[in-house]
């Protein structure tokens, strides 16, 4: 079946540094989908790509979908401890279920 | 906004009892879901259900799982007889239309002791 990999699993950072994480599928997705979790909290929608080659940002979030409609990217530009949580991408194939990827938990240390 | 809305928010109960976990999905909304989260895991598909009547389900939901959408508002998961395995976090969430934005409940907490 469809699987989402998402990379690096962990990533601890110092305030003020870039912070990116990289999710592949392994089949064309129609779009894709990033959704942060805070510490004991649930999934909360940040965006949805759709486009191939799609770059949206959100103040200091850069998302892009590649033109194969396979893999994406965000990246944080000078993280904040606010940024604190786990990223997941998520990739709808069209007729299947959301399918997550494992998360990416990340530290900012103040 | 409208938000998706779990009861219990925790649960403990023991091993071989029966657990129904509530949802309230958004009200304009077609497509519910079921996912859960074992701790420090990630989300995990359970089931999807639309126009009444379950559309998809992953190997983890098996005969001792089932939802109901028994009055038009509420969206239920039943589990018949928990195992200690089953213990996380279950979220309930909502989509308008396939392929929209997926609204996620605060979860449940289950614990099967």
């Amino acid at each position: 079946g469809q699987q989402v990999m998402q990379i690096p699993q962990y990533q601890h950072v110092q305030e003020g540094e870039d912070f990116t994480t990289y999710c592949n599928s392994s089949t064309t997705l129609s779009n894709i989908q990033w959704y942060k979790q805070r510490p004991g909290g649930h999934p909360v929608f940040l965006i949805q790509l759709v486009k191939s080659g799609e770059v949206k940002k959100q103040k200091r979030l850069t998302f892009q979908f590649g033109e194969a409609k396979k893999n994406s990217s965000l990246h944080i530009t000078a993280t904040q401890t606010t940024d604190v949580g786990t990223y997941f991408c998520a990739g709808w194939a069209g007729n299947t279920p959301l399918v997550f990827g494992k998360g990416t938990r990340l530290s900012v240390i103040a | 906004e409208p938000e998706v809305t779990q009861t219990p928010s925790h649960q403990v109960t023991q091993m071989g009892q029966e657990v129904i976990l509530r949802c309230v999905p958004i009200s304009n909304h077609l497509y519910f879901y079921w996912y859960r989260q074992i701790l420090g895991q990630k989300v995990e598909f359970l089931v999807s259900f639309y126009n009444n009547e379950i559309s998809e389900k992953s190997e983890i939901f098996d005969d001792q799982f089932s939802v109901e959408r028994p009055d038009g508002s509420n969206f239920t998961l039943k589990i018949r007889s928990t195992k200690l395995e089953d213990s996380a976090m279950y979220f309930c969430a909502s989509q308008r239309d396939t392929g929209n934005t997926i609204y996620f409940g605060e979860g449940s907490w289950l614990t099967v002791v």
